[in-house]
């Protein structure tokens, strides 16, 4: 069985832009979840949805939104990039919405320029 | 407001030795902790998970114990080889469940 994938692998913008980065669950999987690690440090939870509802949200700007699709896939979706949204977004997903156990992608590498 | 540390930051190991990796949590009330390896440039692939409930997990030459009480974990790695150099990442999931609340992370270098 598939992992998680994330999409693309690597991605350059500008400040100001807009950025989409894609993630699809292991197969049975329904909640998804979305992380931010900066270089050097540990990683950041930005939101978690489950069956197509938020069931959490870190301490991130309004800029940073996402939604999960029917098939349980999910977009996360930054407006207005800044310098220090550079970093390694990360995509998990677990069977459950609570203490499941996360299982990672490889992320999405976002370098704002 | 639960925190997590990791302690060292970063370790370098000749070949062969043993070594532990500390994790500290500030709250108690977890439901499980886990340890994750990174390596550069990589996603997270998980190694041992520890349930509340218990002292320790094995997985081949890796055991992870588990304090509660004094909110503390430990990493042990046994005859550390070249290919265990990455980052190892501790993080802790609450009683009320979703995130997980990662530390900074121990960078691990092991020496031919």
């Amino acid at each position: 069985d598939a992992g998680v994938t994330q999409s693309p692998t690597h991605l350059i913008k500008t400040r100001g832009q807009h950025v989409t980065l894609r993630c699809s669950p292991i197969s049975g999987h329904k909640s998804v979840s979305w992380y931010q690690q900066v270089l050097g440090q540990g990683p950041q939870f930005i939101f978690q949805y489950y069956e197509k509802e938020e069931r959490g949200r870190g301490n991130f700007p309004d800029r940073f939104s996402a939604r999960q699709f029917p098939n349980y896939s999910s977009e996360l979706n930054v407006n207005a990039l800044l310098l220090g949204d550079s970093a390694l977004y990360l995509c998990a997903s677990s069977l459950g919405g609570g203490r499941t156990p996360q299982h990672f992608g490889d992320g999405t590498r976002l370098s704002i320029l | 407001k639960q925190e997590v540390t990791q302690i060292p930051a970063a370790l370098s190991v000749p070949e062969g030795e043993n070594l532990v990796l500390n994790c500290s949590f500030t709250d108690s009330a977890i439901y499980n902790l886990q340890w994750f390896r990174q390596d550069p440039g990589k996603g997270l692939t998980s190694l041992l998970l520890i349930q509340s409930s218990q002292r320790e997990q094995t997985s081949g030459r890796l055991n992870a114990s588990l304090d509660k009480s004094s909110g503390r974990s430990t990493l042990y790695i046994a005859a550390s080889q070249p290919g265990d150099s990455a980052t190892y990442l501790c993080a802790v999931i609450g009683n009320q469940g979703g995130k997980l609340i990662f530390g900074q992370g121990t960078e691990l270098s092991v020496k031919p």
